[in-house]
């Protein structure tokens, strides 16, 4: 089955510093790849997704993730975060096997605390 | 609003008795998913239906376990006889066709007492 890992569990930073979380997966096949969001109080909401074409995805907010096939992975990135982006942050994946067509495997969520 | 919309948002109930979580999708959204999320954990696939059929029953824990969908609309998921490892935030999500983006609902979360 695909598995969906996501290493940091709780993020720290001030604002204005970068931001970088890490998103591997196992299946070697086709895949769609998404980044969600969850601010408190609020349910899960799209912040970006790449289904083909240039591996490097822009979302809302100023974020972005490039997806490195060779090394299953999916990292998101922000070059300047703000308190606003204190959320919980998670990883999803889909892929192209045709018993588990349509399900989104996901990663256990990283929180993102950012100091003001 | 034109979101996925779930009910009722909390559910307290006593061990052993059963629940019907609903799920209203995006209108016009043919494909329909139900995950859980226990604490400290990440979501995890119960069901997904395309159209009033369920192709993908693989993530139902147990067979007290079961989701039926009217048409393209709404979707309700029971769970008999509850036990206290039931206690979760159940999801819904919708995506216009199966392997397109899914849009979450806000939740139902169960807690068994």
């Amino acid at each position: 089955a695909q598995s969906v890992s996501q290493h940091n569990h709780h993020v720290i930073l001030s604002e204005a510093a970068s931001l970088e979380l890490g998103c591997n997966y196992s299946y070697g096949g086709t895949v769609n790849l998404f980044w969600y969001v969850q601010y408190p109080g609020q349910h899960l909401q799209l912040l970006l997704k790449y289904f083909s074409g240039d591996p490097l995805v822009k979302g809302i907010k100023g974020f972005e993730a490039e997806f490195i096939k060779s090394k299953f992975s999916f990292n998101l990135r922000k070059p300047s975060v703000q308190w606003s982006d204190t959320a919980e942050y998670f990883c999803a994946v889909n892929d192209d096997r045709g018993s588990t067509l349509g399900r989104l495997y996901f990663g256990r969520g990283t929180q993102l605390t950012v100091w003001p | 609003g034109a979101g996925v919309s779930q009910s009722p948002s909390n559910k307290v109930t006593e061990k052993g008795k059963d629940v019907e979580l609903r799920c209203d999708p995006i209108s016009g959204h043919t494909a329909l998913y139900w995950y859980r999320q226990r604490l400290g954990q990440g979501l995890e696939f119960l069901i997904y239906f395309q159209g009033n059929s369920a192709p993908d029953k693989s993530g139902l824990p147990s067979d007290r376990f079961s989701a039926e969908r009217t048409g393209e609309s709404v979707s309700t998921l029971t769970i008999q006889r509850t036990q206290q490892e039931d206690s979760a935030v159940y999801l819904c999500a919708s995506s216009l066709r199966y392997q397109e983006t899914q849009y979450f609902g806000p939740g139902t979360r169960l807690l068994v007492l």
